[in-house]
C-alpha cells in the first residue's frame, strides 16, 4: 500500500541551528502539504503545492521557515535558526489533485525538539 | 490559523454508547472531511462530505453537513474503546486550490 515517507522520524536541535525535514509523497499526487501540529491542537498548515506551485503559504514564517517541491515530486522544509517554540510535530500529506477537493493521506510526521 | 472549531474540545463515554462531535467553520467550502488521529500518530482519513451532500454514512459512522449553518457532525456508532483517539474535521476552501485546513480537535475517550 502505498505510504507517504517523512523523515526524520525524530529530530532534536538546539536554537539557532538549521534543521530539515523531507517528504516523499504517493506516487501521482499532485498536492502535498506540510502542517505544523502542537501537542493538544490541531494541525497547522504551513504551505500547501500543487506541483511545484504554491497554492498557499500564508502561514509559513517566511523569516525563518523555507520549503520547495523543485520538480512537483519529493518536498523539503526548512527551519533557519530554530527556536525553542518550534518544537512541535510536522506532518506532510499528499492528495490526488481533484477539482472538488480529495481525501489527504499523513505521513508518521517529525517530532522536532528545539532545546 | 484555523478555519474550523470542534465541540466538545473533548468527550468520554462509555463502549457501546454513541458519540457526537460538531465542527463549525468559516468560509465557503468544496468539502468538509473528517480525520482521526491516535496519540503520537499521522491522521487517517475517514470521510468526505461535498457542500452538495447532507449526509453521508461509512460503517458505524454518519456525517451530516449544513452549509446554511456552516456546520457539520461526526456521529460514531456503538463505540467501542478502539475507537479512542481525537477527531479532526477538515475543510477544503472554495476558490482557494482547495487549501485544507483543520479545527482544534474533539478528544474521544471511550471506556470499555
Amino acid at each position: 500500500e502505498a505510504e507517504v515517507a517523512q523523515s526524520p522520524r525524530y529530530k532534536i536541535t538546539e536554537k539557532s541551528q538549521a534543521v530539515a525535514f523531507w517528504c516523499d509523497p504517493i506516487s501521482g499526487h499532485a498536492t502535498l502539504y506540510w502542517y505544523r501540529q502542537i501537542l493538544g491542537q490541531g494541525p497547522e498548515l504551513l504551505v500547501q503545492f500543487q506541483d511545484e506551485s504554491v497554492v498557499d503559504d500564508s502561514q509559513l514564517p517566511k523569516d525563518r521557515f523555507s520549503a520547495e517541491r523543485l520538480k512537483g515530486v519529493d518536498s523539503t522544509l526548512k527551519i533557519q535558526p530554530a527556536e525553542l517554540g518550534d518544537s512541535a510535530m510536522y506532518l506532510c500529506a499528499s492528495s490526488p489533485q481533484g477539482e472538488l477537493g480529495t481525501e489527504a493521506f499523513f505521513g508518521q510526521g517529525t517530532r522536532l525538539t528545539v532545546v | 490559523s484555523q478555519q474550523g472549531e470542534e465541540d466538545p474540545q473533548a468527550l468520554s463515554i462509555q463502549e457501546g454508547e454513541n458519540a457526537t462531535m460538531n465542527c463549525s467553520y468559516k468560509t465557503s467550502i468544496n468539502n468538509l472531511q473528517w480525520y482521526r488521529q491516535n496519540s503520537g500518530r499521522g491522521l487517517v482519513h475517514l470521510i468526505l462530505i461535498r457542500s452538495n451532500e447532507r449526509e453521508k454514512h461509512s460503517g458505524r459512522l454518519r456525517v451530516t453537513l449544513d452549509t446554511s449553518k456552516k456546520s457539520s457532525s461526526l456521529l460514531i456508532t456503538a463505540s467501542r474503546a478502539a475507537d479512542t483517539a481525537s477527531y479532526f474535521c477538515a475543510t477544503a476552501k472554495r476558490n482557494a486550490g482547495n487549501m485544507l485546513t483543520f479545527g482544534g480537535g474533539t478528544r474521544l475517550m471511550v471506556k470499555p
